[in-house]
């Protein structure tokens, strides 16, 4: 079975800092790899996506990750933190092969401080 | 603009009474989800369909109920069954099985 683990429930850095919100997966088959955001009481926003090709994904608003098969990893990182990225995080697996749905990590909060 | 409606925002509810969460989209998607999400818990998935008049279970369907009738509507009832159900519930859509899902807003269901 796939599932995923997210590293540190809580991240803080200071504005224009880097952020690293780490993500391992664990996947039998070649996975679909995701990063969605969440701002308060609202839904979840996909930030980036690994499907195949090109291991380093750029996504929106200055967030990037690398897919790094000999590490299972998928960590998402930002260079310069900025105040508007505090939310919540959630890195997630497709079953794509089984045709399920996403599986979540638990989610990681970042904090930014002025 | 297209997107996913969950209606209501907020909702309350009496013990022992069933409850309806609405979730709606005009994304022509194929594949639609119901996903309960608790603090420090992620998100788990209850229901899912990937086409119409057909749907399955997730991880945590005890006490819920969903039907699909409808490509553009999927609404999950919360039955007395369930025990807590004071959560955060997110409904999904996407193309096909394997593409990126898109989420409504929520609803925040609480039991007086």
């Amino acid at each position: 079975a796939q599932s995923v683990t997210q590293l540190g429930s809580h991240v803080s850095v200071s504005e224009g800092a880097l952020v690293l919100l780490r993500c391992n997966y664990s996947s039998s088959v070649p996975p679909y790899l995701f990063w969605y955001v969440q701002y308060p009481n609202q839904g979840l926003q996909l930030l980036l996506k690994y499907t195949t090709g090109a291991t380093l994904v750029k996504g929106i608003n200055g967030f990037e990750a690398e897919f790094k098969k000999s590490e299972t990893s998928f960590h998402l990182t930002k260079p310069s933190a900025h105040m508007s990225d505090a939310a919540e995080y959630f890195c997630a697996v497709s079953e794509d092969q089984a045709g399920t749905a996403l599986i979540f990590g638990k989610g990681t909060t970042l904090s930014v401080s002025s | 603009d297209g997107g996913i409606t969950q209606s209501p925002k907020y909702l309350f509810r009496k013990e022992g009474q069933n409850v309806t969460l609405s979730c709606e989209q005009n994304l022509n998607h194929d594949a639609m989800y119901w996903y309960r999400q608790d603090p420090g818990q992620g998100l788990r998935l209850i229901y899912y369909s990937h086409i119409v008049n057909d749907f399955q279970k997730g991880d945590i369907a005890e006490g819920y109920s969903v039907s699909r009738e409808k490509k553009e509507s999927f609404p999950l009832t919360v039955t007395s069954a369930q025990k807590n159900p004071t959560a955060f519930y997110l409904c999904a859509s996407s193309i096909k099985r394997d593409q990126p899902q898109h989420f409504g807003d929520g609803t925040r269901l609480s039991i007086l």
